[in-house]
């Protein structure tokens, strides 16, 4: 079976950094996402990744290997507001998309 | 706001009971989507039109009828539903682009409650 493993929930501290991580075992890969949800709102999109390496927007970055089925999603100078969920998902070798649980990000000042 | 409107944001009903829930997208995407959102589990995709042909998910209880009467538009017709039904309901849409990543702009969800 598929399946995209994340940790159900996180906590850091406000200005710090913090990584989310994101293993995958799908059959195929042709892409990786990052989605952010506030609660009571909708996921808006972060990144995406489809060749190994390390792309910056910002304060965040994310991170593939497609040689592990791993990715990360960093959060620098961590700020309140980055308090969510972080949806990882993944487009398999049909372009299905398979979801993760998601993380929950908790900021503490 | 995300340029995709859903209502209503908030739906109670009981088992008997047939409601709708409705999305209109504003981007000019060309596939739109349901999914369903339950409480530490992954998205379930539950429908999709794309270029206005629906792609059918077979594990999707008859209880859920989708409609999609042009691409801006979409429903989520619900009769008879069941407690376990109880969920958020996200609308979803995209420029369908069979190559490379669809990036989905999200709804901010209808939450159903099942009485």
């Amino acid at each position: 079976g598929q399946n995209i493993d994340q940790p159900t929930e996180m906590t850091a501290t406000e200005g710090a950094i913090v990584q989310i991580n994101c293993t995958y075992q799908t059959s195929g890969f042709n892409g990786l996402f990052w989605y952010q949800q506030h609660a009571g709102e909708a996921p808006t999109f972060l990144s995406y990744n489809v060749l190994d390496g390390l792309e910056e927007k910002g304060r965040f970055s994310s991170f593939l290997s497609r040689s592990k089925g791993y990715s990360y999603l960093l959060l620098k100078e961590l700020q309140m507001k980055d308090s969510a969920s972080y949806l990882c998902a993944v487009i398999d070798s049909n372009y299905q998309l398979i979801w993760g649980a998601g993380t929950k990000l908790i900021i503490k000042p | 706001e995300t340029g995709v409107t859903q209502t209503p944001r908030h739906l109670v009903m009981g088992m008997t009971n047939k409601k709708s829930l409705k999305c209109e997208q504003h981007l000019g995407h060309n596939a739109m989507y349901w999914y369903k959102q339950s409480a530490k589990k992954p998205l379930e995709l539950m429908f999709v039109y794309s270029l206005e042909e629906r792609v059918e998910n077979n594990s999707v209880p008859s209880r859920f009828s989708p409609e999609c009467p042009n691409s801006s538009h979409l429903f989520l017709h619900l009769h008879t539903l069941q407690p376990e039904d109880s969920a958020l309901y996200l609308c979803a849409s995209s420029q369908a682009d069979r190559a490379g990543a669809n990036v989905l702009t999200f709804g901010a969800g209808s939450r159903l409650t099942v009485l």
